[in-house]
């Protein structure tokens, strides 16, 4: 059972640049999360979505868009990339919002 | 407001229980406490959650108080291996949007 899996591990991007960052589960989760984190904060949530063709935003969206075509897909896609958006991204899935399993983090840097 | 306060930093020494308080004093009657622990270099990890009585399982014990204003997170022996970041959640409802605070980083001493 893989849980959630998330890819690239390490990118680093040239400002103006744009990738996207995957994310899958294969646990059937409705609820999946994208968070990040900056150096020795807490996470901020960017988008969540509680099911396929549902997103919504959280704390700090800005700059990032979401979809859910799948159940098990929540992919991140950075349009234009900014030293601003250095950080630690991490994914979630949880059925209906109770123990939420984390993938192991996509380590950003954008030069 | 999904604010929750807790301490900066706690220390406990190895095999001793732990208490790591959370305060939640806008709670609403369905909103869940969660939480979550973070090691270093990891992906946070579910520790517990509750709505309304003391809860257990293998990794902890969560105490919530009658007026659900705050709770308590008890590590009954703690090791080394428990040093983490400590974040409680207060899950609104419709438990859709899990937000983190800053927790508390445990440090755990021989």
């Amino acid at each position: 059972n893989a849980g959630v899996t998330q890819t690239p591990k390490f990118r680093i991007l040239k400002i103006g640049q744009s990738m996207t960052l995957q994310c899958t589960q294969d646990m059937n989760h409705n609820y999946m999360y994208w968070y990040r984190q900056d150096p020795g904060m807490g996470l901020k949530l960017i988008y969540y979505s509680v099911g396929a063709g549902i997103t919504d935003k959280g704390e700090v969206p800005n700059g990032y868009n979401v979809s859910r075509s799948t159940t098990e897909d929540f992919p991140l896609r950075l349009e234009l990339a900014a030293p601003s958006q250095t950080s630690v991204y991490f994914c979630a899935s949880s059925y209906l919002g109770g123990e939420a399993f984390f993938g192991q983090g996509t380590r950003l840097t954008v030069v | 407001d999904a604010k929750t306060t807790q301490p900066n930093s706690m220390e406990s020494n190895e095999e001793e229980p732990v208490h790591l308080p959370c305060n939640h004093s806008t709670i609403s009657g369905t909103d869940y406490i969660h939480w979550y622990r973070q090691l270093p270099s990891q992906g946070p990890e579910y520790v517990i959650h509750g709505l309304t009585s003391n809860v257990n399982n293998r990794m902890a014990s969560l105490a919530i108080a009658e007026d659900r204003k705050s709770s308590t997170l008890i590590l009954h022996r703690a090791t080394l291996r428990d040093a983490a970041v400590y974040y409680c959640i207060r899950d609104l409802g419709t438990a859709s949007k899990l937000t983190f605070g800053t927790g508390t980083r445990l440090q755990v001493t021989l």
